[in-house]
Parts: C-alpha cells; structure tokens; sequence
C-alpha cells in the first residue's frame, strides 16, 4: 500500500537559517505529492504541491521537488522566519484526470514534523 | 480562501456516552468530506470519506457503526463517536472538498476528544 515516511522531529532553528524537512514515500503507479502546513490552532493548509516527477512546488518560499529516481520530495526554504513555526505534513494523492481536471483521491500523510523558529 | 470549522474544539464526556462532532463549509460547497484521527506525535489516518446524500466509505478497520457519519447537505457533516470509551480519545480532523475543486481539500482546526 501507500506509505510515506517524514524526518522526525521536532527541528529547531534559528531565525534566517536554512531548513530541509526530509519526506519519502512508497506507492504504486505516478502519485501527487503535497506538503500541508498546520500552524497552532488552525487546521491543516495546503503549502505546496507537485503532480509528476521533477516538478517544483513552491509557496511562501518553500520548495519541494519531485524526484521519481529517489521517490523523495523533501521540504526546503532558504530562510526560515519565527512565523514558519507550525507542523509539516507530507503527503500523496492518487490523482485521476478527467475532461473537468484533475481529481485527487484520498490522501495519505506522513507522521508530521514539528518545526520550531526561535529569534 | 475556503474555510471549514468544527464544533466543539474539544470536548470531554464520560465513558458509555455518545458524542457529536460538526463539521462546516463555511463559504463553499462540500461534496466530499474526510474524517480522519491523528494520535499524539502520529500521522492522520482517514477513517471516512463522505459524499452529500449517501452513504459514508469507511477505512479497513473502522467500525461504522461505532463512528456514525451523516453527510445531509452541502455544508455539513456529523461524526457521531456512538458509546465512547476511552480508547477513542484522540484528535478529529474534517476536510471539505468542492466539486470545483477537486484537487484540494480544506481542513478544519480539529476537535480533540477526551474520554474518562
């Protein structure tokens, strides 16, 4: 089945320094990878996605690349703000693309990695 | 962007008891709706998906009749924790997609759920 497997945390950082979260993951066929972001009290929120193998995601000045060869696709931001502090989800989908788009199926997480920025 | 919440934001109720959860599309149409359980220090894990007007999917392992879904319009969703025990403390998350948009789905703040 589908599996995906983060760093674990928690990671602590300074203000302006460089962060990588590391995400793998193990299913079957060409899934789509997400990274969501839940900060303290709030829900989940999509920060990222990609759908094929080499595509970037980029948000917020967070990027993540789909690498197929290594079925990775690791979190990074140059750096990071106190603002940045929250969870990090990694994720897939199973996708289908239809004539109204693309449709994705349920999700599968990761165990999320907590991130703390300190000043 | 699109917003959902959930009602209460914990909650705590004695063994034996059942207990409602909401879950709302505030500015949007949900025609699917996910209900998943997130242990401590634990991914999420999706126990249902649930379309407007019919019945709840559940996982593998999930016991339908103990988690009651009801999915009766377009902006709401109830997961009913039927007979609780204190294995079922745990943190509820809902998320909410539009059939326009079918790639995202937007997730409430979650409730957590407190069994004694």
């Amino acid at each position: 089945g589908n599996s995906v497997t983060q760093m674990e945390g928690p990671v602590t950082l300074s203000e302006e320094a460089f962060l990588t979260i590391n995400c793998t993951y193990t299913a079957t066929g060409y899934p789509s990878l997400f990274w969501y972001v839940q900060y303290p009290g709030e829900g989940l929120q999509l920060l990222l996605k990609a759908t094929k193998a080499d595509d970037k995601g980029s948000n917020k000045g967070f990027e993540a690349t789909y690498r197929k060869e290594t079925t990775s696709f690791h979190l990074e931001k140059g750096s990071v703000q106190v603002s940045d502090s929250a969870v990090y989800f990694c994720a897939l989908s199973k996708g289908r693309t239809g004539a109204g788009g693309t449709s994705y199926g349920k999700l599968t997480f990761g165990q999320g990695t907590i991130l703390t920025v300190h000043p | 962007g699109a917003v959902v919440s959930q009602h209460p934001s914990w909650v705590i109720c004695k063994s034996g008891t059942s207990v409602k959860i909401e879950c709302r599309s505030l500015d949007f149409q949900a025609t699917t709706m996910f209900w998943y359980r997130q242990f401590p220090k634990q991914s999420l894990m999706l126990m249902a998906t649930s379309n407007e007007g019919s019945k709840a999917t559940y996982e593998q392992g999930v016991e339908k009749d103990k988690f009651l879904i009801n999915h009766a319009s377009l902006t709401l969703s109830t997961l009913t924790v039927t007979s609780a025990h204190p294995e079922d403390s745990s943190f509820y998350i809902c998320s909410a997609r539009s059939g326009e948009q079918l790639g995202t789905q937007y997730f409430g703040p979650g409730t957590r759920l407190l069994v004694l």
